[in-house]
């Protein structure tokens, strides 16, 4: 199994709403990567977990809070998100420091009204 | 920081070979990576190379590096329609603390 299994496939969501976005793998991948990706450009990284800790935060916005509540999922909780954070939200796993192969999900696709 | 670069677009004919390249500048680098993406949809692995490489070669995939000139490509052989989409190069490098650099993609298009 060398699936990234993400949900919802499509979210359309209002500047006052609270989201979750979700992820899940079953590789035994212990680092989990956030990355916002708009359309037809490369995929730009928001959050590093590894071994279930933060441990990269690229000065992303407090209206995107990442948790992990174990080792298998990841999570993206959105409040009070901005039009220009409509995007494709990818997530990915791999063993920690990228050494073998690094796995994406499909993405949910985010627009915000 | 650490860069990588891909030309923007490649036209071939269905049946032909195509050769997407990237250059990087991470010295670090330990894997490179080769992603396609279709329209819509996520980031499929389609190969990967460590850096003590020259070559890999996985069915109608092949992937070259030049580690001293810090060039890499990815050679389709037998280019079919289904391959229309926009390829990624990344690298990561043991000085980059967990981030994998992505290029700027190379939208591949292929005519029938």
């Amino acid at each position: 199994d060398t699936e990234v299994t993400q949900t919802p496939k499509h979210l359309v969501m209002g500047m006052t709403n609270k989201k979750s976005l979700k992820c899940e793998q079953h590789m035994g991948h212990r680092a989990m990567y956030w990355y916002k990706q708009k359309a037809k450009k490369p995929p730009e990284l928001m959050f590093v977990y590894s071994y279930e800790k933060l441990s990269i935060n690229e000065s992303v916005p407090s209206r995107f809070s990442p948790e992990c509540p174990n080792s298998s999922l990841l999570n993206l909780h959105l409040h009070a998100l901005q039009p220009e954070d409509s995007a494709l939200y990818l997530c990915a796993s791999s063993q920690p420091r990228f050494n073998t192969e690094a796995f994406f999900g499909q993405g949910t696709r985010l627009t915000v009204v | 920081g650490e860069d990588v670069e891909q030309s923007l677009f490649l036209s071939v004919r269905e049946g032909d070979s195509s050769v997407i390249n990237c250059t990087y500048t991470d010295s670090s680098s330990t894997y490179l990576y080769w992603y396609k993406q279709e329209p819509g949809a996520g980031l499929q692995l389609l190969t990967y190379i460590f850096s003590n490489m020259d070559m890999k070669q996985d069915q109608r995939l092949t992937v070259l590096l030049n580690k001293k000139d810090k060039h890499l490509s990815l050679r389709i052989a037998d280019t079919q329609t289904g391959d229309s989409a926009i390829y990624f190069c990344a690298d990561y490098g043991d000085n980059q603390g967990g981030k994998l650099i992505f290029g700027q993609g190379t939208e591949l298009s292929v005519k029938p």
